[in-house]
């Protein structure tokens, strides 16, 4: 196990909600990044924080939002579901921003929009 | 653009030995991982190149050309449990670039 935790497992909404995803990186790390991964598919890189702040984006449209807390926990918010938002939420922490350092992933949340 | 490549499946039998191939085109580049994932699970760590040549690991080797925008992850003695996804992901600036990953079937 990685010491990255995530809540909740497993999650049902409708088409419209809002939802709020949790991860707590890993004892140490400062930075955590957020993936979406679709059945079959790699995971696509939502975003990163790096102390609180947001330290990079991929292609996902503003109904993506996220937070990180002092403690380095971190949110992602997705309002107005869709169908396609339907996937695996993965979380991911590391001991400093950017690309080129290990990341320790958490357990994700099985998102099923209906 | 960015783009990583990897076969979409493999079978290989126990005991033999596997060679999954990525190549990728990305902006930027600071090193490329193999990580390893079981259906339904998180992605595992299971190697890191950031300079040319093969790096080993018991049973798993991982080879990586930056001039050919090339890796390859080498399993050895397959075993069943062996049997999942492989993914391989190229670091650039502040995200993991991501291939579609490689499924592999083990047959006994």
């Amino acid at each position: 196990e990685t010491g990255v935790t995530q809540s909740p497992t497993h999650l049902i909404k409708t088409r419209g909600q809002q939802v709020t995803l949790r991860c707590s990186s890993q004892s140490g790390h400062n930075t955590v990044s957020w993936y979406q991964q679709a059945l079959g598919q790699g995971p696509q890189f939502i975003f990163q924080y790096y102390r609180e702040e947001e330290n990079g984006r991929g292609n996902f449209p503003p109904r993506f939002s996220g937070l990180q807390f002092p403690n380095y926990s971190s949110e992602l918010n997705v309002n107005a579901l869709e169908l396609d938002d339907s996937a695996l939420y993965l979380c991911a922490s590391t001991h400093s921003g950017g690309g080129g350092n290990e990341q320790f992933f958490g357990p994700g949340t099985r998102l099923t929009v209906l | 653009g960015q783009n990583i490549d990897q076969p979409t499946e493999m079978t290989a039998t126990e005991g033999a030995i596997v060679q999954i191939n990525c190549t990728y085109q990305t902006s930027g580049f600071n090193g490329l991982f193999w990580y390893q994932q079981h259906a339904g699970e998180a992605p595992t760590f299971l190697s890191y190149n950031v300079l040319d040549g093969l790096e080993e690991k018991g049973r798993f080797s991982s080879f990586l050309s930056r001039s050919k925008g090339y890796s390859y992850l080498l399993l050895k003695e397959l075993q069943m449990k062996d049997s999942a996804s492989y993914l391989c992901a190229v670091g650039s600036n502040y995200q993991l670039i991501w291939g579609a990953g490689t499924k592999l079937i083990i047959k006994p």
